[in-house]
């Protein structure tokens, strides 16, 4: 069956730092994957996409790498503030915008 | 521009008894999906409407059913409800471009939900 890990446990990092999240999934064959982040008690923001034939995708303080072969995104944050804090989603692309998540991994930035 | 708005923010039903949501997209959005987040999970697509019709579903049994109005606003019905339909109800707009299409969804701050 179709499958999305997350790291299920909380990234700890010091401000300044960059975090690394790691998006993993299985018998998919997707054409796109998109990030969001979510706030305690608020919905999903969207953040980056990155298709199939893009091997990283920049915005700003963030990048996302897109292994079809590993079936793997990464996720990083360079020069992370505690702003930062929050839980980020990955969602491959099934079809007709229909997004199936992992679990999310949570992180949080200590000053 | 407002966003996607969803009322109400919080709900407290119990078991048994039919709750109904509400949505309304981003302007400019024409699909609408329904997603269910339990505690400490990723979001769980329910379904999506698209001219007013079902287009998708996920995993989730007949007790839950919706609709789309002209206006694309949407409502999401649940029936008999579970201990365990407790949860956050999130809506996401999109604007459709096809099967292919890879538009972000814009989510609202969705409906807690709570079963007693």
């Amino acid at each position: 069956s179709q499958k999305i890990e997350q790291n299920s446990e909380a990234l700890n990092i010091q401000e300044g730092k960059t975090a690394t999240l790691t998006c993993n999934y299985t018998n998919y064959s997707p054409a796109y994957l998109q990030w969001y982040r979510q706030d305690p008690g608020r919905g999903p923001v969207f953040l980056l996409l990155i298709r199939e034939n893009e091997k990283e995708k920049r915005k700003e303080r963030l990048k996302v790498t897109f292994d079809t072969t590993l079936k793997q995104s990464l996720f990083h944050i360079t020069a992370s503030q505690p702003a930062d804090s929050a839980t980020y989603l990955c969602a491959p692309f099934t079809g007709f915008q229909k997004l199936v998540f992992g679990t999310g991994t949570r992180l949080l930035v200590s000053p | 521009d407002a966003g996607v708005t969803q009322s109400p923010t919080h709900l407290i039903k119990t078991r048994g008894q039919q709750v109904t949501l509400r949505c309304s997209p981003k302007s400019g959005h024409d699909t609408v999906s329904w997603y269910q987040q339990a505690l400490g999970q990723g979001p769980q697509f329910i379904f999506q409407y698209y001219e007013e019709e079902e287009r998708q579903r996920g995993n989730f049994p007949d007790r839950f059913s919706g609709h789309q109005f002209p206006n694309y606003s949407s409502e999401l019905n649940v029936n008999a409800l579970l201990l365990g339909d407790s949860a956050l109800y999130l809506c996401a707009s999109s604007l459709d471009r096809g099967v292919r299409s890879n538009q972000p969804q814009h989510f609202g701050d969705g409906t807690r939900l709570s079963i007693l």
